[in-house]
């Protein structure tokens, strides 16, 4: 079993519409939790950071984290076309050391 | 947010060459960077982690006479793939931890090095 499970995908969506993420992970060590965005041939670039459960609010983007289920997710309201990339969930524990999930392919049709 | 560079950012050589990347944090001091490698459609696999000053630490399975990590400063890791071979072909990621103000301790990436051996 992975340390962290995500759906791969792929995802595809009409513009406007709410992209729903999650993942999974198994590892109680994890303290911190991020959602990044992929483009083809790009690094990730950081979207959401959190540290505790709860949601955390970023514009069009809501991250969700239930330490108790081990569970988090993202949220992208109001889609773009310009949102279609592959979104990757990452955590990590004490050791800074980030454990990522498979990454989910997001197409948002015009 | 924080920026970090990556040089080059594509690289195409014979087997047997060796290939230095540079991971470089622009706009802060990063005393750890992390080396990735990603295959087409897969996630990112950490490689080693590069403490400034210090040895870097290797996961399990990397080779560290193949992938050799230099931390010279606090803004610039280096990643030399010695005497690659085809199945080294890969995309090369670093990240940079900028722990900010102790709250928002996160990690930066680089655009990524696109490295083919033929």
């Amino acid at each position: 079993q992975k340390e962290v499970e995500q759906d791969p995908g792929p995802l595809s969506v009409p513009e406007g519409a709410i992209v729903s993420l999650n993942c999974t992970y198994s590892n109680s060590a994890f303290q911190y939790f991020m959602w990044y965005r992929q483009y083809s041939r790009k690094g990730p670039e950081l979207l959401m950071y959190t540290y505790s459960s709860g949601n955390k609010e970023d514009g069009r983007f809501t991250a969700q984290v239930d330490k108790s289920s081990k569970y988090i997710s993202l949220f992208i309201r109001d889609s773009q076309p310009s949102d279609s990339a592959t979104y990757l969930c990452a955590m990590s524990a004490n050791d800074y050391k980030l454990s990522f999930g498979a990454g989910t392919t997001v197409t948002v049709r015009a | 947010g924080a920026v970090v560079s990556q040089h080059p950012s594509r690289v195409i050589c014979k087997s047997g060459t060796s290939v230095k990347i540079e991971c470089r944090s622009l706009d802060f001091q990063a005393t750890t960077m992390f080396w990735y490698r990603q295959f087409p459609k897969q996630s990112l696999m950490l490689m080693a982690t590069s403490n400034e000053g210090s040895k870097a630490t290797y996961e399990q399975g990397v080779e560290k006479d193949k992938f050799l990590i230099n931390h010279a400063s606090l803004t610039l890791s280096t990643l030399t793939v010695a005497s690659a071979h085809p199945e080294d072909s890969s995309f090369y990621i670093c990240s940079a931890r900028d722990p900010g103000d102790g709250t928002t301790d996160t990690q930066y990436f680089g655009p990524g090095t696109r490295l083919t051996v033929l």
